[in-house]
C-alpha cells in the first residue's frame, strides 16, 4: 500500500481565498484524522471520521472550517475563506479497528501559506 | 485539564538509554498509553502502546507503573536518527472523543555525537 496520500504538498493563497486539501487513507482503514501543527500550538486533533461518519469535530476552529469524507477512499478539508492565521501543516492520518491496535499512520502532510 | 505532562525538550548522546516520563495522574480505567515519534517534515510516526507494567518491541520499551500515573519511554542506544519529537497520549483505545488524541507539543529529543 502507498500509505497515506495527502494533497497537494504545499499550498500558498492569498487571504480570502477558498483552500481545499485532500486526503486518500489507506485501504481497509476505517477511521480518518485531521490535524494541523504550528509552532505555538504543537499537533491539534481538528476532526476525526469513522466509516465516513464524522465522530467528533470539537477541534474545528470555527466555521471557515469544514470536512468531508464521501466515501471510504477519500476526505477533504476545506477552509472559505483561508486567513493567514491558518498557515499551518495539515496532516491526515487513517488507523483501522480491525487491527486490534488504534496505531494512525500519517500522510506527508500539506504545507499551507496563507498571505 | 491536560491529560499528560512531559519534557519540552531533552538532551543525550550516541549509544546512551534514554528515558521520556510521561505524567499522566488522571488516567481513566479504559485508557491506553501511546507514543508517537515525530521527524522534521514528517507526520508522527507510531512507536509503542501498552496498559500495564512492560511493553518491548524491536524500537523501544514502555514502562508503566502499578498506579499507571506515568508512563516511561526507554530508547535503548540511541544513534543521532533518534533525533526527534516524541508524543505521549493517554486515551481509550480508539480515542473515546478527542481526549485520546491529544498530542500536544511533545518532547524535542536531541542526540550528540
Amino acid at each position: 500500500d502507498a500509505g497515506v496520500i495527502q494533497s497537494p504538498r504545499h499550498e500558498v493563497t492569498e487571504m480570502g481565498q477558498e483552500v481545499t486539501l485532500r486526503c486518500k487513507p489507506i485501504s481497509g482503514h476505517d477511521y480518518l484524522f485531521w490535524y494541523r501543527q504550528t509552532m505555538m500550538r504543537g499537533l491539534e486533533l481538528l476532526i476525526y471520521f469513522n466509516n465516513n461518519v464524522p465522530i467528533d469535530d470539537s477541534g474545528m476552529p470555527e466555521d471557515r472550517f469544514s470536512a468531508k469524507m464521501p466515501n471510504a477512499s477519500f476526505s477533504t478539508l476545506k477552509i472559505q475563506p483561508s486567513e493567514p492565521r491558518d498557515s499551518a501543516v495539515y496532516f491526515c492520518a487513517s488507523s483501522s479497528w480491525s487491527s486490534g491496535s488504534s496505531e494512525q499512520y500519517f500522510g506527508p502532510g500539506t504545507r499551507l501559506t496563507v498571505t | 485539564l491536560a491529560k499528560t505532562t512531559q519534557p519540552i525538550s531533552m538532551d543525550s548522546y550516541e549509544g546512551q538509554e534514554v528515558n521520556i516520563t510521561c505524567s499522566h495522574n488522571n488516567i481513566a480505567t479504559n485508557d491506553y498509553i501511546t507514543w508517537y515519534q515525530q521527524f522534521p517534515s514528517q507526520g508522527p510516526r507510531f512507536i509503542i502502546q501498552g496498559y500495564k507494567t512492560k511493553v518491548t518491541n524491536e524500537v523501544a520499551s514502555l514502562f508503566i507503573p502499578a498506579d499507571r500515573k506515568s508512563s516511561t519511554l526507554s530508547l535503548p542506544r540511541v544513534s543521532l536518527s533518534d533525533t526527534a519529537v516524541y508524543y505521549c497520549l493517554v486515551g481509550d483505545k480508539w480515542g473515546g472523543g478527542a481526549d485520546g488524541l491529544t498530542f500536544g507539543k511533545g518532547t524535542h529529543l536531541i542526540i550528540q555525537p
